[in-house]
């Protein structure tokens, strides 16, 4: 059985820079997509992208180019989500879920979402 | 990108009640739909996928069904537990999209 195990709250000056991971256990880590979903506070889900664990291909979606990366440590089986130059509106919950992969590349995309991480609270505040 | 309603945003129901969430999207996704159970400060937990097909594990109170544009969520006889938020998301094209939450609770 897969776990999602997320990395804890982070309280951070805007400007700066947060990482933020999600460890996976209990299974292989390759051949999966590790999405990332945002959820803004008493908002709902928001999805970021999603990250190829066997090819380390990142996808972005529009809104999360730039500040936003994905990427992974496949010796330690965990993800990571790097947001830089940090505003008050990236505070919210981080979520990562997994998905299998359908297709292939160049046309690849998850499938929906199990497991979920349990989520990382990221507060941007001076 | 395409666009997810649901209805209703939120209502009352008592334990016993069978519940019926609608979801709409804005263009044909065939089956590729999923229905997810948040509960307050917990992460998404998948119900549904490919629009009809019970997650392992998830009571069999719970049902989808639909297909292209217009998908709907039955829970058959309302427990406790069943109290939360209930999101809808198409993994058909990028950007994958969820729903707005339909928020069930206590009548």
């Amino acid at each position: 059985q897969v776990q999602l195990v997320q990395s804890g709250s982070e309280l951070k000056n805007p400007g700066a820079s947060v990482k933020v991971s999600c460890k996976a256990s209990g299974n292989t880590f390759t051949t999966y997509a590790i999405n990332w979903v945002r959820q803004a506070p008493g908002q709902g889900l928001e999805w970021m992208g999603w990250i190829n664990t066997n090819t380390g291909n990142p996808t972005y979606a529009q809104g999360f180019t730039g500040r936003f990366v994905f990427s992974l440590d496949t010796s330690v089986s965990t993800a990571y989500l790097q947001i830089t130059s940090l505003k008050a509106e990236d505070t919210a919950i981080y979520y990562c879920a997994r998905a299998e992969v359908r297709g292939e590349a160049p046309i690849e995309a998850p499938n929906w979402f199990d497991p979920w991480g349990q989520g990382t609270l990221v507060t941007v505040s001076s | 990108a395409i666009r997810m309603t649901q209805s209703p945003s939120s209502f009352s129901a008592s334990t016993g009640d069978r519940v019926t969430i609608t979801c709409r999207a804005s263009q044909g996704i065939s089956s590729y739909l999923a229905w997810y159970q948040q509960k307050p400060g917990k992460a998404p937990n998948l119900l549904i996928y490919t629009a009809s097909t019970l997650q392992s594990g998830v009571p069999s109170r719970f049902s989808g069904s639909g297909s292209g544009t217009d998908f709907t969520l039955t829970i058959s006889c309302l427990q406790s537990e069943d109290f939360a938020t209930y999101y809808c998301q198409q993994y058909y094209s990028y950007p994958f999209t969820f729903g707005p939450g339909t928020k069930v609770d206590i009548k």
